[in-house]
Order: structure tokens, then sequence, then C-alpha cells
């Protein structure tokens, strides 16, 4: 059973343009939702993550939007540059500040294009 | 100062050997958890150390095993390898077995033969 998907599996975008990646999760006890980048041969880095109080957070070109009633949350690369390509994943975890674990997705490939 | 640290970065085992993982955590955390990911795949949660003992645990067989010291450092141990074992194995430090500021390393590549 797999508690958070990603959409697409894959998004190929131009240099310039915004980026988006939907993530959906089914257990309602989440409460943190952390968006991670991970180049090949390194691990994931956290790039932004929200709480569901907050309908959506801005830090530099990322921006999270989430969606508490329909249990998803959403990542928008804006000025998408080649450097951003990458693998990235949505994760969730419950009672975040302590014994607690990250639920991942499967992960989606970026290819920003020059 | 440095982040975390994760020994060997590659490993190549056969079928039904051991294998011993080890991560050292970023300066001033002192949770360890330890994930795997397959190729292509997310990575999936295998357990946490905090305090020096087994917090929670994902789900994975018992010849996964840990261990945490004194100093925060963690070891994982997996017996009787399996070639479905390959895989990147992640180590992620954090504060108080939380999640928040979770800091992943580079991980260990674990290929069985």
């Amino acid at each position: 059973q797999q508690q958070v998907k990603q959409s697409p599996q894959s998004l190929i975008v131009q240099k310039g343009g915004i980026s988006i990646i939907n993530c959906a999760y089914e257990n309602t006890a989440f409460d943190y939702f952390p968006w991670y980048q991970q180049f090949p041969g390194k691990g994931p880095a956290l790039l932004i993550a929200i709480r569901p109080d907050v309908s959506e957070k801005k830090e530099g070109r990322f921006t999270i939007s989430f969606n508490k009633s329909a249990k998803q949350f959403s990542l928008h690369i804006m000025d998408s540059q080649p450097g951003d390509s990458a693998t990235y994943f949505c994760a969730a975890s419950k009672k975040a500040g302590a014994n607690s674990k990250l639920t991942f997705g499967k992960g989606i490939t970026l290819s920003v294009r020059p | 100062d440095a982040g975390v640290t994760q020994s060997p970065t590659h490993l190549i085992k056969t079928r039904g050997q051991q294998v011993t993982l080890r991560c050292s955590p970023k300066s001033g955390h002192d949770t360890v958890s330890w994930y795997q990911q397959a190729l292509g795949q997310g990575p999936q949660f295998i357990f946490q150390y905090y305090e020096e003992e087994e917090r929670q645990r994902g789900n994975f067989p018992d010849r996964f095993s840990g261990h945490q010291f004194p100093n925060y450092s963690s070891e994982l141990n997996v017996n009787a390898l399996l070639l479905g074992d390959s895989a990147l194995y992640l180590c992620a430090s954090s504060l108080t077995g939380g999640v928040y500021g979770y800091t992943f390393g580079s991980g260990t590549r674990l290929t069985v033969v």
C-alpha cells in the first residue's frame, strides 16, 4: 500500500519555465510534508517543507501548495534552471517532532532543457 | 561542520554473506535513522536509533539489525544477504527522534551477487 503517490513520473521543462510536481497522501494523521531533491550519487537534501495549518509556503524559487481537504500538495519550481535537473521526492510524517519517520513517494525525474 | 558521513561508499558482497554499514551523524544530532533505496524508488524506512535504543522499525525482516554507540554513531548489519538487498542504504540524522532537519548522508551502495 503506497501511502504517498507522486505524479507525473517524469517531467521535462524548458529553461525559465515552471516545473510542477504533485503528491497525494492517504493518512490524515500526517502532519509534516517535506520535498527532497536528490542528485545522482548523493543522498536526498531537504528543499522545503510545510505543515497542514498553512496552505502555501515559498522559499526563493520553490513553493509548496497544500490542499488539506484533497489530501494533496505540490511543488512549484519557478524559473527552472538546468541545475534543477534531479530526482524529486515528496514525503510525509506524523508526529514529526519525535519517534517519527518519513514515508516517501517513488520520486520523479526532472530534466530542465537549456 | 561535517554533515552525515557514511562508510563504505560502495560494497560488493556474495549472497549469504553478512555486511556492516557505518554512519556518523551530523554534529549536534543524536538520532540516526536508516533507509533503503532500491533503484528507481523512494527511500524506505528500516529503523531508527535514539539514546542507543531501536525506537521504531519499518517492515524489514530480522536479518536487518543495528546499533547506536554512545557517540551517536550507528551501524546497520544485514545477515544472510539476498540479491534483493542490493540497494543504496541511506543514513539520516536528526534531533530527539524527530524528522525536522533530517540530514541524509550520501549512502552506501550495496551490490549482492
